[in-house]
């Protein structure tokens, strides 16, 4: 069993739908919480930082933490078109070496 | 933006041959990571540098890959000989110390490795 688990989709909605992307994680040791958004044949840009529980919000972007259900989740509001890429969840543990772990990503395509 | 610097973006090569990336992270930044991302999954990471120092390599195919930072600046990963399941997306990422937290990874474009 992975650490981190992601569905891969892929997920399609019409634009300005609103989103709901989510991870489960098995290790409890995870204290930092990332949200990373790939297009196609690019690498990995961070779109959300979360430490611990809790939610975070960025314009359209909030994402949510629960600790005690280990899930993490990334909703996004008014979707747009060029919200279409894979989403990566990821997350470390202190101490760990900032080394991350991340989910298999979700695909996510907003149409017109 | 700062952003870090990788080639080539794609490489084709014959299984057997050898291959080199090259990265140069965002100036300052102490900690570089290299990661693969195979195509649907996400990526894991081969072998991360402190400076010049190798702090992990845990997950690195040593009887064929190499890493090297030679002056803890940039960094090559070289596979030699290259095999079919090596065909992946080789991607570099530098932060600014290896500490957990604060010290988010930024992400270079990415390496496209396909091996015939």
């Amino acid at each position: 069993q992975k650490e981190v688990e992601q569905d891969p989709g892929p997920l399609s909605v019409p634009e300005g739908a609103i989103v709901s992307l989510n991870c489960t994680y098995s290790n409890s040791a995870f204290q930092y919480f990332m949200w990373y958004r790939q297009y196609s044949r690019k690498g990995p840009e961070l779109l959300m930082y979360t430490y611990s529980s809790g939610n975070k919000e960025d314009g359209r972007f909030t994402a949510q933490v629960d600790k005690s259900s280990k899930y993490i989740s990334l909703f996004i509001r008014d979707s747009q078109p060029s919200d279409s890429a894979t989403y990566l969840c990821a997350m470390s543990r202190t101490g760990g070496g900032n080394k991350l772990t991340f989910g298999t990503g979700t695909q996510l395509k907003v149409e017109l | 933006e700062a952003e870090v610097a990788q080639s080539p973006r794609y490489k084709i090569t014959e299984k057997s041959q050898a291959v080199a990336f090259w990265c140069d992270p965002i100036s300052g930044h102490a900690t570089l990571y290299w990661y693969r991302q195979i195509l649907g999954q996400g990526p894991e990471l081969l072998v991360q540098f402190q400076d010049e120092s190798v702090v992990d390599d845990s997950q690195l195919p040593k009887d064929r890959f190499s890493a090297e930072r030679l002056k803890g600046v940039d960094s090559t990963l070289k596979i030699q000989p290259a095999e079919l399941g090596d065909s992946a997306m080789y991607l570099c990422a530098s932060s600014l110390t290896q500490v957990s937290g604060a010290n988010v990874l930024t992400f270079g474009a990415g390496s496209r490795l396909t091996v015939l």
